[in-house]
């Protein structure tokens, strides 16, 4: 079966430090991957997602970046973070081979910025 | 772009009936979500429409109607722990998949 796992599942930065989160899927190839964020009281803002190695499709230009290095491995990462930064950070994937697919979320990783 | 709008809150008793409805507008149509959080976890999926008309899966079911662009979940026989934040998703003409801010519903006994 698939899984998807990301961490840190908490931290606590000050304000222009930089950040590197971190999510795996296990179970399937080739997976389309996402970055969410949800500010309190929020929806849930994409912020990045990739179809493929290398290949990243940024929705909101702002300090953060992402990359994919493998193919079942995306990364979040900021080189100087900002107060509004804080949130719940959402890992997702679905699907390569089925565009109806629906997606499956890692645990969360909840920043705040101090 | 996206533009998804449902209530922000709702209230019902232990054994009722809730509807949450969900407009939208978006450019191109690929498929209506419906998710579920609990507070401080990721959310997960709840239900699927891509043609018009109700899917049924226990005691929740989505309706969609694409050209009212509208949907709304329906949660039946409450129970305590359906306390929680739906969220309606849709996945536009690129197939990517924007939310609403979600409603949350609180379930008394």
């Amino acid at each position: 079966s698939q899984t998807i796992h990301q961490w840190p599942a908490t931290l606590v930065q000050p304000v222009g430090s930089p950040l590197s989160l971190e999510c795996t899927v296990e179970g399937t190839s080739n997976p389309n991957l996402y970055w969410y964020r949800q500010a309190a009281g929020r929806g849930l803002q994409l912020l990045f997602y990739s179809v493929g190695i290398g290949q990243i499709s940024s929705e909101v230009p702002q300090n953060l970046s992402a990359s994919r290095p493998q193919d079942r491995q995306f990364i979040l990462s900021s080189k100087k973070l900002l107060l509004s930064d804080s949130g719940f950070y959402l890992c997702a994937w679905s699907a390569g081979t089925s565009h109806t697919g629906e997606l499956f979320f890692g645990e969360g990783s909840r920043l705040t910025v101090l | 772009g996206q533009n998804i709008d449902q209530p922000t809150e709702m209230t019902a008793t232990e054994g009722a009936i809730v509807q949450i409805n969900c407009t939208y507008q978006t450019s191109g149509f690929n498929g209506l979500f419906w998710y579920q959080q609990h507070a401080g976890e990721a959310p997960t999926f709840l239900s699927y429409n891509v043609l018009d008309g109700l899917e049924e899966k226990g005691r929740f079911s989505s309706f969609l109607s694409r050209s009212k662009g509208y949907s709304y979940l329906l949660l039946k026989e409450l129970q305590m722990k359906d306390s929680a934040s739906y969220l309606c998703a849709v996945r536009d003409g690129d197939y990517k998949l924007s939310f609403g801010a979600g409603t949350t519903v609180t379930v008394r006994a």
